[in-house]
Parts: structure tokens; sequence; C-alpha cells
């Protein structure tokens, strides 16, 4: 099992650029999330989705943000335009949802640093 | 690697000491709680979950017990090596509609060799 994947895994960008971070899911896994983390404000859930379906955005911290997930394998956070606050280490995680609880498999994260 | 946090508390124990991480969570409606460690430079990886419905679960080396009458979550974890040095972050579910995780701060694990 590759795990979670993750790209890039750097990504440096002046402020006002589009940037697109990347995901591929557990396969088999049924829900996708989005994380941040940041040294003020901790590990910060930003959106998550099940069987391709957003369900909760509320923790997208502006327009500027949006995720999308085409199909079970894939999904894709975008920054648009990018400001220095966004900064931080980006994370997704996958699960399968079932009636019960089961944890969430992370990547490794995207390091995005805008300048 | 990224730095998780400058500011975490910090626990220090020798290796092949016993070490017990702490967390107070901040729901009571929560079910679901998970204990992950994370190195510098990677995601979260998971150790050890427990259901509400449980006070204690059992791993390899580690332990989680759950207090629901003070929401306090603790996590030990029996004869520390070098490579348990790491930041631990509990997690809850406080929506079982949601499934999604909330995490607490993070402490960080110094094991001295």
């Amino acid at each position: 099992d590759a795990g979670v994947i993750q790209s890039p895994r750097h990504e440096v960008t002046e402020m006002g650029q589009e940037v697109t971070l990347r995901c591929k899911p557990i396969s088999g896994h049924n829900s996708l999330f989005w994380y941040r983390q940041t040294m003020m404000r901790g590990l910060e859930l930003l959106i998550y989705f099940n069987n391709n379906v957003p369900i909760d955005d509320s923790g997208m911290p502006e327009d500027r943000f949006s995720a999308k997930m085409p199909n079970a394998s894939f999904s894709t956070l975008k920054i648009q335009p990018s400001e220095p606050r966004d900064s931080a280490v980006y994370f997704c995680a996958s699960s399968l949802r079932g009636e019960s609880n089961s944890p969430l498999h992370f990547g490794n994260g995207t390091r995005l640093t805008v300048t | 690697g990224e730095s998780v946090g400058l500011h975490l508390p910090t626990l220090s124990v020798q290796e092949g000491d016993n070490s017990i991480i702490n967390c107070a969570y901040s729901n009571s409606a929560s079910d679901y709680f998970i204990w992950y460690k994370q190195e510098s430079g990677k995601g979260p990886q998971f150790i050890i979950d427990i259901r509400s419905n449980m006070d204690k679960r059992q791993g390899q080396r580690v332990t989680v017990l759950l207090n629901k009458t003070v929401k306090h979550l603790s996590l030990q974890i029996a004869a520390t090596q070098p490579g348990d040095s790491a930041v631990y972050f509990c997690a809850e579910n406080w929506d079982t509609g949601r499934r999604a995780l909330t995490f607490g701060s993070g402490t960080r694990l110094q094991v001295q060799p």
C-alpha cells in the first residue's frame, strides 16, 4: 500500500500566483480530508469529501481557496490568488467511512511558502 | 523538515523509561479518539484509537486511557526508544455525522539516549 500521496512536496511561489496542491488517497478509501498545519494554529480541517462529494467546507478560510475531487483517486486544493499568510503545510488524509469510525491516514504534506 | 511547533509542551525522558503524554479533549459528546505521532517532515501517523465505550486499549508498547468524566486522554509508551521522539497529537471526533477529526495542539517527546 503506497499510502496517501501528495504533490508537490514543496512549493514556493510569489504572492498573487495560483497554487494547486494534489492528492491521491489510499485505494478503496471513500473519504478524503484536507488539513492545514501552522505553528500558530496547529492542524485545521479545511474541507472533506465523502464519495467524491464535498460534505463540509466550513474550514476553508476564504473564497481564494477551492477544492475538487473529480474521481475517487484524485483531489486538488487550489489557492488563487495566494498570499503570504497562506504559507503552511497542507496535508491530505483519507479514510474508509463506514458505520463506525476509522482513523485518517495522512500523506506527508505539501510545504507551501508564499513570498 | 517542517517544525511542527516551536512552543509545544515538551516531555523529556530517558531511553528505556515509560512515557505518559496527556491530552484534555474539548467536547463531552466526542465518541472516538486517536493518538497520532508526527515526525519532522512527515504527516501524522496513526498510533492507536479508542472508542468512548472503552476506558483502556492496548497496542504494541502503547496504551491509551480514556477518562470521560474529566475529558482526559493519555498515551502511555513503554520502554521509550529514541525512535519515539516526535510530536504526539490527540484527536477527537465530536460529530458522528461529520466524521472529521479535531486535533489538539500536540506534545513534543524527546528521548534522551
